[in-house]
């Protein structure tokens, strides 16, 4: 099946850094979403990203949706204590792609680590 | 709240039980996803759901599990005869078409013993 590559794996960073990670794949993906996920809990979608070469903020996270439809990254900008988590990239491709315009492929996660 | 719901939260079964894991879309969402994530994974896709249909059943084991969304009440995830490797966290997702984000639920987490 269709694999998402994210990177990197875990990230441990001072309170007020940046962070960047970022996620590819060998096929086309038609949207690109980032999510979070707390511990015992479920993904909560972050931003959605439909068109190549989008840019979309929500607060202090970016997105973008690469050019070649292959790949996406996530910035968090100052970092806070409460980014703790597991961000996940997940990509759907439309029929036209091979895919199914519904199924969501997940990467493995980034998992980020931030000391006060 | 008006997120989707899943219960139970966590399940606990021996091997060979029955699993029954529930989830109730958000509202005026008529499409539901169900995914399952082992330990350091991400999720996988299991099975596409509308009202009393099956749309997509291909990420579903074809034995012992089955998946329905009835005209009332939530959809069901029933995994029998469990196995330990069955101990994961099963994940539902609603959306309202097929246009638009999937939103997920808070998960069960499915130990077998």
């Amino acid at each position: 099946g269709q694999q998402l590559n994210q990177s990197p794996q875990s990230m441990f960073i001072q309170e007020g850094e940046d962070v960047s990670m970022n996620c590819t794949s060998s096929s086309i993906f038609n949207t690109w979403l980032w999510y979070k996920q707390d511990p015992g809990e479920g993904p909560v979608l972050l931003i959605a990203l439909y068109k190549a070469g989008e840019l979309t903020s929500n607060g202090r996270l970016t997105a973008q949706f690469g050019i070649t439809r292959k790949d996406s990254f996530l910035n968090i900008s100052a970092s806070i204590p409460s980014d703790v988590g597991i961000y996940f990239c997940a990509g759907q491709q439309n029929k036209n792609s091979g895919g199914s315009n519904y199924k969501l492929t997940f990467g493995k996660g980034t998992l980020l680590t931030v000391n006060p | 709240n008006a997120g989707v719901m899943q219960n139970p939260r966590h399940l606990v079964r021996r091997r060979g039980q029955e699993a029954r894991l529930r989830c109730s879309p958000m509202k005026g969402h008529s499409h539901v996803y169900w995914y399952r994530q082992l330990p350091e994974e991400g999720l996988k896709f299991m099975v596409y759901l509308q009202k009393e249909n099956i749309i997509d059943e291909s990420g579903m084991p074809k034995e012992r599990f089955s998946a329905e969304f009835p005209k009332e009440g939530p959809s069901i995830l029933r995994i029998q005869q469990v196995v330990r490797g069955d101990s994961a966290a099963y994940f539902c997702a609603s959306s309202r078409n097929l246009q638009n984000e999937q939103y997920f639920g808070p998960g069960t987490r499915l130990t077998v013993t």
